[in-house]
């Protein structure tokens, strides 16, 4: 059970907009601590897609957005592309486990 | 450019140890932590540990104390990870990652060590 919480898939058609969500608690998002996520296409590693919540990297398409508020953060993918389809992860920190870095279980997004 | 290049994959009977290497080019190795992240086949991310490459100091996930080892050698910018007494469930592809130094996120990450147990 991870201690962020995401859907476990979510789909849409090309040119749609799709979110993700990922909800945590008082002792990680909800303690202020960034929101990161990352996108992992098949048999490759992770990639790095938004940092502090909402921050894109270069070279990632603005189609790809982050938010935070409260316990909760958000990615939303907008223009929906066939090689958008991939697993998506939120990652952030946490003041109450040993484990202070800590991961959402993931979320499958299929282009229909 | 950043690149984090692994050792190549493993096979392992159970009860034994494994060591992953992490070689680092393209930036200071001792300005960034790296994290050790696993992934369990058709699973999910999960966080190891991460180094302190500048001091060496380490901080375990409490699911792995007292199986895990980081170590560095700054001279040779490689990280290590080394895992004892292997179970099947230990199967999964490892990852070392680089730690921005800024936002807490991982903004580099190495192609992926696969550790296979059996017997």
């Amino acid at each position: 059970q991870s201690v962020l919480t995401q859907p476990p898939s979510v789909s849409g058609a090309p040119g749609q907009r799709v979110t993700i969500s990922c909800t945590g608690s008082s002792s990680n998002i909800g303690a202020d601590y960034d929101v990161h996520w990352y996108q992992q296409l098949p048999g490759t590693a992770p990639k790095l897609l938004i940092y502090g919540s909402s921050h894109r990297p270069s070279g990632v398409p603005d189609r790809f957005s982050g938010s935070k508020s409260g316990t909760s953060a958000s990615l939303a993918i907008t223009g929906l592309q066939a090689e958008d389809e991939a697993d998506y992860y939120c990652q952030s920190y946490d003041n109450s486990l040993s484990d202070y870095v800590v991961f959402g279980g993931g979320t499958k997004l299929t282009v229909l | 450019q950043v690149q984090l290049v692994q050792s190549g994959a493993e096979m392992k009977k159970p009860g034994a140890s494994v060591k992953v290497s992490c070689k680092a080019s393209g930036y200071t190795f001792t300005g960034h932590y790296i994290h050790w992240v696993r992934q369990a086949p058709g699973q999910g991310l999960e966080w190891m540990g991460w180094t302190n490459v500048n001091s060496g100091g380490t901080k375990y996930a409490q699911t792995f104390q007292g199986r895990v080892t980081m170590t560095r050698d700054t001279s040779i910018s490689t990280a290590y990870m080394e895992l004892s007494t292997l179970k099947y469930d230990d199967t999964a592809v490892y990852y070392c990652a680089r730690d921005s130094s800024t936002w807490g996120n991982v903004d580099y990450w190495g192609q992926g060590t696969l550790v296979t147990v059996s017997s």
